[in-house]
């Protein structure tokens, strides 16, 4: 079974310092790795994801998040905020291999508040 | 790519009332989701259909719970004598299997408030 920790509910940060957002898993098998951002009333929409080849990957609007598999975490970073990051981040994990059904079983973690202070 | 939508993005109903919700997919994707989701919590898998097959449903979808797609494009979720527990936002996420993983890309969701 695969499970997704996110031990920060809420983070407040001031506008223009850097922020961490945690994320750890558990998994018995090979996996991929997702970040997730939604904002109020808005569905998820997909960060940026680990596959494989680079431990880090990047997304278009300066976040990034690092794959260390030896400590099972898959943190994201930005090294400065805006008001406009201000949404709840989801981590997810997803088993590299699909169940007999062809599924893909993606599990997230309870999500982070970022709360960009002016 | 118009991205998934869903439709209505907000339902208010009493309970015991019944509910449909739609969802359409991006257009090349096969792959089609459905999770709830409940204040503070992340998403959870309800079920998974692969063009107009369901394959695999989550014990969370109770009796009172139905999916269809069937044509293997837009899908619905249908929701019987509704409980104050439903209250929840629904998503629905598409894929396809034509790449080497399964990326899945949401809906703005559906938001049921049973009264």
């Amino acid at each position: 079974a695969q499970s997704v920790t996110q031990l920060d509910s809420q983070v407040p940060v001031f506008e223009e310092a850097p922020v961490e957002l945690r994320c750890n898993y558990s998994s018995s098998v090979s996996v991929y790795l997702f970040w997730y951002v939604q904002y109020p009333n808005q569905g998820l929409q997909l960060l940026l994801k680990y596959l494989s080849g680079s431990t880090l990957v990047k997304s278009i609007n300066g976040f990034e998040a690092e794959f260390n598999k030896s400590q099972t975490s898959f943190h994201l970073r930005k090294p400065s905020v805006h008001i406009s990051d201000t949404a709840e981040y989801f981590c997810a994990v997803s088993d590299r291999f699909p169940t007999s059904g062809g599924y893909q079983k993606v599990t997230f973690g309870t999500g982070t508040k970022l709360q960009v202070i002016p | 790519d118009t991205g998934v939508s869903q439709d209505p993005r907000h339902k208010i109903t009493k309970r015991g009332q019944n509910v449909t919700f739609r969802c359409d997919p991006i257009s090349e994707h096969n792959r089609l989701y459905w999770y709830r989701q409940t204040l503070g919590q992340g998403p959870e898998f309800l079920t998974y259909f692969q063009n107009e097959a369901q394959l695999e449903k989550s014990r969370l979808l109770s009796n009172r719970f139905s999916a269809e797609r069937p044509k293997g494009s837009f899908s619905t979720l249908e929701i019987q004598r509704t409980e104050q527990g439903d209250s929840a936002m629904y998503l629905c996420a598409s894929s396809n299997t034509g790449g080497s993983t399964d990326t899945q890309y949401f809906g703005p969701g559906t938001r049921l408030t049973v009264l």
